[in-house]
């Protein structure tokens, strides 16, 4: 079965950096695109960045643009998301979901457990 | 961006009965080359991540019950539970995926009354 483990959270001060991973296992993951969804405490659901199956190409949401970037490794089965100079906003559980096709026009048909980040001095 | 608007922000419905989640978008989620509207819905239940319910506006992700089912096109969906059980208790995002930013509703509680 599909299965995606978020890894990398934790507290981390303004103006820090913090590395997310994600495992991927259960299906081809060079098949598939891969999105980061993000939930503050209490709130909806925010996307914030997307590759499609072979990474040639990143989308990323306005909000993170430019502070965090989404890569993904083929060989490893795994997806990341680098995150640097972040901000009090930026506390979320960050999710891992697989798209539900190879485009990065997809919905997201698979989700990690999530990862909680928490920016805070 | 594509501004996603959920309706109602809650509602409480008794078991068995339909319950019923509209989603408007601020532009058409249509891509006229395959006819297909770019919308999906998530159930995210109390201290769990999203689920997937529907894609393509109506298509049920496997799995699913049949008492699921969604409707609509272009910037008006919807959303229905034909007979509302317990475990239905979550709230429900919609989502497009037409056009990045990916954007979601803001998301409706569904409880049981």
């Amino acid at each position: 079965q599909v299965q995606l483990v978020e890894s990398g959270g934790g507290v981390v001060q303004p103006g820090g950096s913090l590395t997310l991973s994600c495992a991927a296992s259960g299906f081809t993951f060079k098949d598939y695109a891969m999105h980061w969804v993000r939930q503050a405490p209490g709130k909806g659901l925010e996307w914030v960045a997307v590759t499609p199956y072979d990474g040639t190409s990143k989308f990323h949401a306005a909000s993170v643009r430019g502070r965090f970037t989404i890569s993904r490794d083929n060989s490893k089965d795994t997806l990341s998301l680098q995150m640097n100079s972040l901000r009090p906003e930026d506390t979320a559980v960050y999710y891992c979901a697989r798209g539900g096709t190879s485009s990065a026009y997809s919905f997201s048909d698979n989700w990690g457990q999530g990862t909680l980040v928490t920016v805070s001095s | 961006d594509i501004v996603m608007t959920q309706s109602p922000n809650s509602l409480a419905v008794s078991l068995g009965e339909r319950a019923t989640i509209n989603c408007r978008s601020s532009q058409s989620v249509l891509y006229s080359s395959n006819n297909k509207d770019y919308l999906a819905w998530y159930q995210q239940r109390p201290g769990q991540p999203p689920k997937l319910l529907i894609y393509w506006a109506s298509t049920r992700e496997s799995g699913v019950p049949d008492r699921f089912s969604g409707s609509g096109s272009g910037t008006d969906f919807t959303l229905t539970i034909s007979s509302l059980q317990a475990e239905d208790v979550a709230v429900y995002f919609c989502q497009q995926y037409f056009s990045g930013p990916f954007t979601f509703g803001g998301g409706t509680k569904v409880e049981i009354k």
